[in-house]
């Protein structure tokens, strides 16, 4: 079953602040965030394992709560490369990613 | 830096027609994926190949799909009589130690385009 990504399109200037959540019904094992630019593959972020751990990436972070089932993916200070579109990747187990529908960033000058 | 390569990367087709598409994933990963997306919507998981079979599959991929990986290096998908809905761009990926813990690398993928 899919994650629930949220929100579903976001625009930001330059230097604001944005929140992408990544919801399951299912108990996670783990979390991946990717960032796709138009017309170019899924390019990994970061992964998170169950534990509630947060990992920095740049001014790219992200947090797990393995209770709620949730992944929220914090980018601060946004940059222009910072457009495309995020995707959370859902794995229950060795399982195969789960993919949700995408968040569309687009941040303007 | 080592990366997943695809062929072709772009591939137009009439309906009915058998396609192969094909990748070789980085050279130590032990697990490979083919993954679709159809233009605007998300990623969508098709098979995943793991010790020469099949490990898991989704309801995506029927009868009409098949993976193999003749040599050492190679990882193929093939789609046997291509449906117009199979217009898309299919992703090949590989992982060192499985999707759980393992960063998934992508291919540029390759654009199937089905008349």
């Amino acid at each position: 079953q899919q994650p629930v990504q949220s929100p579903q399109a976001v625009i930001l200037r330059e230097g604001e602040d944005a929140v992408i959540n990544c919801s399951s019904s299912k108990a996670l094992y783990s979390v991946h965030w990717y960032r796709q630019k138009h017309g170019e593959a899924p390019v990994f972020l970061m992964i998170l394992l169950k534990g509630g751990e947060q990992k920095g990436h740049e001014k790219i972070s992200a947090s797990f709560n393995e209770k709620k089932q949730q992944s929220s993916l914090y980018l601060t200070a946004s940059q222009l490369s910072y457009s495309g579109t995020y995707f959370c990747g859902t794995a229950v187990g060795n399982t195969p990613l789960v993919f949700g529908k995408g968040t569309r960033l687009s941040v303007i000058a | 830096e080592p990366e997943v390569t695809q062929t072709p990367s772009h591939q137009v087709t009439q309906m009915g027609q058998e396609v192969i598409l094909r990748c070789v994933p980085i050279s130590n990963h032990l697990y490979f994926y083919w993954y679709r997306q159809i233009l605007g919507q998300k990623v969508e998981f098709l098979v995943s190949f793991y010790n020469n079979e099949i490990s898991e599959k989704s309801e995506i991929f029927d009868d009409q799909f098949s993976v193999e990986r003749p040599d050492g290096s190679n990882f193929t998908l093939k789609i046997r009589s291509t449906k117009l809905e199979d217009s898309a761009m299919y992703f090949c990926a590989s992982t060192e130690q499985g999707m759980a813990t393992g960063e998934l690398f992508f291919g540029e993928g390759s654009r199937l385009t089905v008349l």
